[in-house]
């Protein structure tokens, strides 16, 4: 079954601490993307990638930073955690080209303290 | 950017009965595609429908899409009690961009 893996499912940070959600995806999706999600807002994106070391900013990109060293891992990094950080991150995987749906991770629950 | 927008926000009906949820969008697309999300989890991928067609369906799911009217409904028949979910309508950017604009969802509750 293909899938998307996000590697926790709850975390607890505190402020100012750098943090690491990891995505890896086992469909050789060119397309990687990390999102989050919050009451009232919707999901909104903050990163994705088409290719091995290419990323582009998405809608709310201030405060976070992408890697993505191979084709199944993207990283999203939090440089220094702060409250307002506090969501549910999700990643999702994609073909390149269109008319293509995502599939999604479970999701990673963090709270910053 | 928001793109897309449901409505109802909230939607609460007996089990066997039909929903329907709406999605208006702003800007030119090249498809629409609807999601499910179960309380605390991921989205899963319902159905796409590309902005040439005008009806889909796939079981129990009917989407439709006027390009026209920048609108989209998903019509869920004979509803069942593992329905109850959010549920999201999503587009893409017409001039070539893959990523994907969600709206807020819908909320449908599933009574028995």
């Amino acid at each position: 079954d293909v899938k998307v893996t996000q590697s926790s499912r709850y975390l607890v940070k505190r402020t100012g601490e750098k943090v690491f959600l990891e995505c890896v995806q086992d469909m050789d999706h060119e397309n990687m993307f990390w999102y989050r999600q919050d009451p009232g807002l919707g999901l909104r994106l903050i990163y994705f990638s088409y290719d091995v070391k290419m990323k582009e900013k998405g809608d709310i990109p201030e405060g976070y930073s992408v890697s993505r060293e191979k084709k199944e891992r993207f990283s999203l990094i939090l440089e220094s955690a702060s409250t307002n950080q506090t969501s549910m991150y999700l990643c999702a995987s994609s073909l390149w080209g269109l008319n293509y749906g995502y599939t999604f991770g479970s999701g990673t629950r963090l709270t910053v303290v | 950017s928001q793109q897309g927008e449901e409505d109802p926000q909230a939607l609460s009906i007996q089990e066997g009965e039909n929903a329907t949820m709406n999605c208006s969008y702003k800007t030119s697309i090249n498809n629409l595609q609807w999601y499910r999300q179960n309380s605390g989890r991921g989205l899963v991928h319902l159905i796409l429908i590309r902005s040439n067609e005008r009806e889909k369906h796939s079981g129990r799911l009917r989407v439709t899409l006027d390009t026209s009217k920048k609108s989209s409904s998903l019509l869920i028949t004979a509803s069942r009690a593992a329905d109850t979910a959010s549920y999201f309508c999503a587009t893409d950017v017409r001039q070539g961009a893959q990523k994907l604009v969600f709206g807020q969802g819908t909320r449908l509750t599933i009574n028995p």
